[in-house]
């Protein structure tokens, strides 16, 4: 069964400092995954997806994701939070009919 | 630009009433979808829709139907709504292959 599991419920970052979101994922074949971030009372914004290539893949608002297949993982990555990036971002795998997204975790950010 | 929209961003609903949520995309997109969003509870899907007229059951399809009777627009019925039904919908589209899914801003629907 396909299955996407966020780590962290919540994370508090102060403005200017790294970020690392955890995104582990089960799927039967070659996964498709996605992160998107969701603003508080909106819909979801796609920030970058992997389909296959460079493991590296590089998103928009200066996010980048990393494709670890030996740890069925991909962690997004900002090397300089701003405060505007607090929200709730969600891993998620599959594609076409079939999205699994994982619970979400919610960022802030102190100034 | 790629667009989804759905009808309203906010709904009062009283008890039993029922309650159509609109949802229409631009992008020729075979598929569309219908999610429910409750804190801690992540994405729940409650339908989908391959091609017009056509529909699959998702996680949570209980007292929700829905209608596809154009390519562009699909339609979530709560028949006869209910306070546990309160809660934010998510329409989303896709095409037909592996790719990602557009959402639209959201429906925040209260039942009182």
């Amino acid at each position: 069964a396909q299955s996407v599991t966020q780590p962290d419920i919540h994370i508090t970052v102060s403005e200017g400092a790294s970020l690392e979101l955890r995104c582990n994922y089960s799927y039967g074949a070659t996964p498709y995954l996605f992160w998107y971030v969701q603003s508080p009372g909106q819909g979801l914004q796609l920030l970058l997806k992997y389909f296959s290539g460079d493991t590296l893949v590089q998103g928009i608002k200066g996010f980048e994701a990393e494709f670890k297949r030996s740890q069925s993982s991909f962690n997004l990555r900002k090397p300089s939070v701003h405060w505007s990036d607090a929200a709730e971002y969600f891993c998620a795998v599959g594609g076409g009919q079939n999205f699994v997204f994982g619970p979400g975790t919610r960022l802030s950010v102190l100034p | 630009d790629v667009k989804v929209t759905q009808s309203s961003r906010y709904l009062v609903k009283r008890t039993g009433e029922k309650v159509f949520l609109e949802c229409v995309q631009d992008m020729d997109h075979e598929n569309m979808f219908w999610y429910r969003q409750d804190p801690g509870l992540g994405l729940r899907l409650i339908y989908f829709s391959y091609d017009v007229k056509m529909k699959e059951k998702g996680d949570i399809p209980e007292g929700y139907s829905v209608s596809r009777e154009k390519k562009e627009r699909f339609s979530l019925i709560l028949e006869s709504a209910s306070t546990n039904q309160t809660s934010m919908y998510l329409c989303a589209s896709s095409y037909r292959g592996y790719t990602e899914a557009f959402f639209g801003q959201g429906t925040r629907l209260t039942v009182v």
